[in-house]
């Protein structure tokens, strides 16, 4: 079954922890996005892969970080400097066609809470 | 600011009853798509259109794009409860290689 897992599924943080959330996608896509979603509103991009090994910030970037060292995984961590890390993950991937971005697989999502 | 912009926020409607949204953006675009998403859950992918298409179908879907007036409707045909979802629009932006997501219309079809 081709497609993207998410984990964990929810997680609890303390104020000041760093967290990582796990992206794993076995769809062969080149491309991974990260966005957050908090209640009642939209999906705002965190950060984007269009290639291994290199990546850009989206419009929310500040207070988080990614990697993207291998096709197949975009994990992203939430450091202690985001101010309001509550919120829906999202992780997405897509193929790279020319000149345009396609349809966007994803994942179920990880529900953060910081306590 | 948000790119895309879903109207209304909320719909309520009948099983049976079609159910259309709308979405207005501000900007050139490549292709304009919608996706659906169960309550916390991942979104799922409806239809895309391209900017040089002006209608597409797809099952019980119809997507209407009018570049001109930047802005696009999706129409839910013989809507079932089923189709109890938020429906959100996404833009592609000419060069950029990303969607930009609007809030969404929270659909409700009462059975």
């Amino acid at each position: 079954d081709g497609g993207i897992t998410q984990s964990p599924k929810y997680l609890f943080r303390k104020e000041g922890q760093n967290v990582t959330l796990s992206c794993e996608q076995n769809l062969n896509h080149d491309a991974m996005y990260w966005y957050r979603q908090d209640p009642g509103q939209g999906l705002r991009l965190i950060y984007y892969s269009q290639i291994v090994n290199d990546f850009q910030k989206g419009d929310i970037a500040e207070g988080y970080s990614v990697s993207r060292e291998k096709k197949e995984s975009f994990p992203l961590t939430v450091t202690s400097a985001q101010k309001n890390p509550t919120a829906f993950y999202l992780c997405a991937s897509s193929q790279r066609t020319g000149g345009f971005t396609g349809e966007l697989f994803f994942g179920e999502g990880s529900r953060l809470t910081v306590l | 600011s948000q790119q895309g912009e879903e109207d209304p926020q909320a719909l309520s409607i009948q099983e049976g009853e079609n159910a259309t949204m709308n979405c207005s953006y501000k900007t050139s675009i490549n292709n304009l798509q919608w996706y659906r998403q169960n309550s916390g859950r991942g979104l799922v992918h409806l239809i895309l259109i391209r900017s040089n298409e002006r209608e597409k179908h797809s099952g019980r879907l119809r997507v209407t794009l009018d570049t001109s007036k930047k802005s696009s409707s999706l129409l839910i045909t013989a809507s079932r409860a089923a189709d109890t979802a938020s429906y959100f629009c996404a833009t592609d932006l000419s060069s950029n290689y990303k969607l930009t997501f609007g809030k969404g219309t929270l659909l409700t079809v009462n059975p």
